[in-house]
């Protein structure tokens, strides 16, 4: 099955410096990409997804890049603000299953 | 690293029975456990959040008498598909969270197949 790994675990940033989290997965076969950003306490939401037919993905402050040849993808977030701070997590889809990352803690320090 | 354990993988059942799915925090406590249901290329649908001595809270248009959720204690959630219909028939997972901006844990999954 896929395996997807998620680096790093924990991400501290200055507030208005960039933040990148990185994942890989191990299915070719895998051909969408969702981002999720949980805040504590609250339900996972996603905040940007990325077919396997596309390269990058821009939503304002937020992309994602896809290299299906090396199996990664990033999710990029420029100029960061405090209500950036939650927990990240990628997933890769096969089939009928998603398959997660372990998350990210992003602590944007103002 | 923390670990979320769902069981079982997969269950076939009968209409009209119930099934019960657990989903269990290995090596750390779990006061929040959410549980989601996922349909064919889709992503995952969150049904309800599962809160530790507490009722559950269900999203819009999930019923909760027909998704009975327990969360007794700080290790175990289940979810019981009462009176199982064809159309319950989809993939149900469970997720975790340890603490404070810990990461959200989730379990395997369980496929259900109503016939």
């Amino acid at each position: 099955g896929e395996n997807v790994e998620q680096h790093p675990s924990t991400l501290s940033v200055q507030e208005g410096d960039s933040a990148v989290i990185k994942c890989t997965y191990s299915d070719s076969a895998s051909n969408y990409f969702p981002w999720y950003k949980q805040e504590l306490g609250k339900r996972p939401q996603l905040i940007i997804d990325i077919r396997s037919n596309v390269g990058e993905k821009k939503d304002q402050r937020i992309a994602v890049t896809l290299n299906k040849t090396a199996k990664h993808f990033s999710l990029h977030i420029t100029e960061t603000q405090p209500e950036d701070s939650a927990v990240y997590f990628c997933a890769a889809n096969f089939g009928n299953q998603f398959y997660f990352g372990t998350g990210t803690s992003l602590t944007v320090i103002p | 690293g923390a670990v979320v354990s769902q069981h079982p993988s997969w269950v076939i059942c009968k209409s009209g029975t119930s099934v019960k799915i657990e989903c269990r925090s290995l090596d750390f406590q779990a006061t929040t456990m959410f549980w989601y249901r996922q349909f064919p290329k889709q992503s995952l649908m969150l049904m309800a959040t599962s809160n530790e001595g507490s009722k559950a809270t269900y999203e819009q248009g999930v019923e909760k008498d027909k998704f009975l959720i327990n969360h007794a204690s700080l290790t175990l959630s289940t979810l019981t598909v009462t009176s199982a219909h064809p159309e319950d028939s989809s993939f149900y997972i469970c997720s975790a969270a340890g603490g404070n901006n810990s990461p959200l844990h989730f379990g395997n999954g369980t496929r259900l197949t109503v016939t």
